[in-house]
């Protein structure tokens, strides 16, 4: 089992659906989680990091994770065709970070 | 200033050769990561240098792989004898000591090896 699992998708939705994007881990230790966004042919950007269980909210963007239960997500509002990319989810600790496989999402106008 | 830049952007090379791979990092930030991006494999970590501490290169997949960082500034990595299996995204990444959460990426280097 990978440290950190993520549906790869494709995932598509209509311009203004809200979008849920999931990921589960394995590793207790995780004391951080990331999401990153990457474009085509571009390195990933971070969009948003926690350090807790519950809801971290930038914008259009929240980040949930529950340690409980080990589940990850994000939640895009009122998307955008420009949210178009693929979705890195990450779990970490020390220093050292473990990427789920990306879910790759579109965003038709 | 400037984030993370990335040379080449692209790079074709035949099995067997040799090739280097650089990385600038975003000044000041101590902490520098390499990792792979295969299709269908997600982000694999390679190598992680802090400071002047001895580099972490558990996950450089065999000897043929190597990394150096001068001057806790500029790294290169190394790949020898490329096989084809070594074609991939190449991407560095740093952030500032102890902010591990916090990495900025490079654009990456698309290697293809024929």
């Amino acid at each position: 089992q990978k440290e950190v699992e993520q549906d790869p998708g494709p995932l598509s939705v209509p311009e203004g659906a809200i979008v849920s994007l999931n990921c589960t881990y394995s590793n207790s230790a995780f004391q951080y989680f990331m999401w990153y966004r990457q474009y085509s042919r571009k390195g990933p950007e971070l969009l948003m990091y926690t350090y807790s269980s519950g809801n971290k909210e930038d914008g259009r963007f929240t980040a949930q994770v529950d340690k409980s239960s080990k589940y990850i997500s994000l939640f895009i509002r009122d998307s955008q065709p420009s949210d178009s990319a693929t979705y890195l989810c990450s779990g970490g600790s020390q220093g050292n970070l473990i990427f789920g496989k990306g879910t790759k999402l579109s965003v038709k106008p | 200033g400037a984030g993370v830049s990335q040379s080449p952007s692209n790079k074709v090379t035949e099995k067997g050769k040799d090739v280097e791979l650089r990385c600038d990092p975003i000044s000041g930030h101590t902490a520098l990561y390499w990792y792979r991006q295969s299709l269908g494999q997600g982000l694999e970590f390679l190598i992680y240098f802090q400071g002047n501490s001895a580099p972490d290169k558990s996950g450089l997949p065999s000897d043929r792989f190597s990394a150096e960082r001068t001057g806790g500034s500029v790294s290169t990595l190394t790949i020898q004898r490329t096989q084809q299996e070594d074609s991939a995204v190449y991407l560095c990444a740093s952030c500032l000591a102890g902010a591990g959460e916090t990495q900025y990426f490079g654009p990456g280097t698309r290697l293809l090896v024929l």
